[in-house]
This record gives structure tokens, sequence and C-alpha cells, in this order.
């Protein structure tokens, strides 16, 4: 079946270690996306990639980076720069500008 | 991209229709209403769009006012699975991605 998958589900990390989200697509979509999102709130945009090699930053991307090698993967590290970085993470991609497919999200906890 | 208003919450029994409404008076003619619904600890799941027209799929109705500052979805007949999050988003369209921004939403809470 076609579609997203963002690992790990659940994630634990002590201040100061850096921590990779990855985020896989085989919709063969152009466009990918991270968001960021804390408990009652809306989405945040964090960074956004419409092809390889390039990506753009979102509303909220200092403390993070990312990297488009591949059409189909997208991975988001969290650095120690992020000082609040306990969060829900979630990845998407898309075909068209509106048309966003998310994946099941990450949930992420720094002890 | 032109800035959304929802109701906080919403309630709905079931089997009944739910119409949630959202404004964007400031719409531009090249924008496109999107709405999306996010159910507890899940990615949020696309509904439907439309630019002028009334749209219609397998999941909900949108209507489009004619002069296009607000819309409402119907879900005709809402279920227990449809208590989320829903999301209504103006973004323009064309070929740039760019971002997609989710306000607060409305929180529709279906009964039984």
């Amino acid at each position: 079946d076609g579609g997203i998958t963002q690992s790990p589900k659940y994630l634990f990390r002590k201040e100061g270690q850096n921590v990779t989200l990855s985020c896989e697509q085989n919709l063969n979509h152009d466009a990918m996306y991270w968001y960021r999102q804390d408990p009652g709130q809306g989405l945040r945009l964090i960074y956004y990639s419409q092809i390889v090699n390039d990506f753009q930053k979102g509303d909220i991307a200092e403390g993070y980076s990312v990297s488009r090698e591949k059409k189909e993967s997208f991975p988001l590290t969290v650095t120690s720069a992020q000082k609040n970085p306990t969060a829900f993470y979630l990845c998407a991609s898309s075909n068209w500008p509106g048309e966003l497919f998310f994946g099941e999200g990450s949930r992420l906890t720094v002890l | 991209d032109a800035k959304t208003t929802q109701p906080t919450s919403m309630d709905c029994a079931e089997g009944r229709a739910a119409n949630l409404p959202c404004n964007h008076s400031t719409i531009s003619g090249n924008e496109y209403v999107y709405w999306y619904r996010q159910i507890h600890s899940q990615g949020p799941q696309y509904i439907i769009h439309g630019l002028k027209n009334n749209e219609t799929n397998e999941m909900a109705s949108l209507i489009i006012t004619e002069d296009r500052k607000s819309s409402t979805l119907i879900l005709p007949h809402a279920t227990l699975r449809d208590t989320a999050v829903y999301y209504c988003i103006v973004k323009a369209g064309g070929t740039s991605y760019g971002k997609l921004t989710f306000g607060q939403g409305t929180i529709l809470t279906v009964h039984p």
C-alpha cells in the first residue's frame, strides 16, 4: 500500500542529544513537509522540500535540520539547539499544493 | 494566504448532519479553501477542497458562498468516528507548494 511511514513512533531523548526522525513515502510525491504540534495547538511548519536536494525553512526552523537526498526520504534532525523539543512531529507529502498526506507522527519526549 | 476563523467547538448528534462554518473574508481570487481533520493523536487527513463551486466527495460536501468570504463543510450523516478537530485552510493554488497553515480548528464532538 502507498503511504508515508514515520519512525520511531515514540522517542525519548536526554537533554543535549541530537535525534533524527525518519520519514519515507512511496507515493512518488515531489514535495515533503515536517510539522510540529504541541498539546492543544495547531500544526506549525518546520521545513519543507519541493524537490530533491532543495528545502526551505518554515516558521520554526531554528534548532532543526533536514536533508532531501532521495525523493522518497526526508529525515528531520532535532538538534541540541532546539530548546523545547518535546512535541508531536508530523511528516507529510504532496503532489498538489494543498493536498497533503500525513504520516502517523512521532512523539518525542526529552527527559 | 488569507486568514480563517472557525468556532472553537461544536456538538452534533450521531446520524445528523454536521455543518462546520469557516470565515475567510480576505480570500483572494486564486486561493482555494481546504478542509482537513485530525483524530486524536493521528496525522491530519485531507477531506475536500474547492475554489468557487460547491464540491462533494465520499466524505463530505463543501459549500462556498458566492462572494467566497465563507464556507461550510457538511458531514451528511455524522458518526462517532467523525469526532475530530476540523481545520479550514486557505491556500493559493498553482504550482507553488509553500506552507499550509493549520490554525486551532473546530473540535467536533459527535454524541450517541
